[in-house]
């Protein structure tokens, strides 16, 4: 079975802090990806990464940056935490990028005060 | 861009019952995808489809890839208290370029009474 692993399922962190969320997958994949998901919005890509050192945005890259040293492990930079990144914070993983379904983590439930 | 409608919103049905959930999309989808979230958990792959027409099952579950290929339809039967949760379609247009994003539909909520 697929394995990905989000290093919290909860944090608290203050505005203007610096907040790496970090995720691990076990299974060799290409692909990693972060989402956010927000009641009534459903689930929006933020970054996504198809190899290492390789990243391309998602649909609200504002406020994140990503970092990729290695194939197994995805981190998300909240570079300057605010008040509307309090989210729920979801990694995935794949093996191709077409064709192939994407693996979620448990998730990170982020709250920034 | 591309939009998915997945009905209905949310369903409250008695243990052993058979439900019922679809999504109907703009456009057309290569892949069609069935996700479950439970509380506080990360979404969980049901069931993949790939090919229109298609009807796959996994247990109680099963899933079809509608043939315009713009819908995907989602049973469940003699519910359990289990299956409680929200369950998501996503699709995909595999036709390369920006295409590998995901379109996910907004869930269906189910809670079943004992």
């Amino acid at each position: 079975d697929v394995k990905v692993t989000q290093s919290s399922r909860y944090l608290v962190k203050r505005t203007g802090e610096k907040v790496f969320l970090e995720c691990v997958q076990d299974m060799d994949h290409e692909n990693m990806f972060w989402y956010r998901q927000d009641p009534g919005l459903g689930l929006r890509l933020i970054y996504f990464s198809y190899d290492v050192k390789m990243k391309e945005k998602g649909d609200i890259p504002e406020g994140y940056s990503v970092s990729r040293e290695k194939k197994e492990r995805f981190s998300l930079i909240l570079e300057s935490a605010s008040t509307n990144q309090t989210s729920m914070y979801l990694c995935a993983s794949s093996r191709g990028l077409f064709g192939q379904p994407q693996h979620f983590g448990d998730g990170t439930r982020l709250s920034i005060l | 861009g591309q939009q998915l409608n997945q009905s209905p919103q949310s369903m409250f049905i008695q243990e052993g019952e058979d439900v019922s959930m679809n999504c109907t999309s703009s456009s057309i989808f290569n892949t069609w995808l069935w996700y479950k979230q439970d509380p506080g958990e990360g979404p969980v792959l049901l069931i993949a489809l790939y090919k229109a027409g298609e009807l796959t099952s996994n247990g109680r579950l099963t899933a079809q890839f509608g043939i315009t290929r713009k819908d995907s339809f989602l049973n469940i039967s003699a519910s359990i208290p289990s299956d409680v949760g929200i369950y998501f379609c996503a699709g995909q247009l595999s036709s390369g370029g920006s295409n590998y994003k995901l379109t996910f539909g907004k869930g269906t909520l189910l809670t079943v009474n004992p």
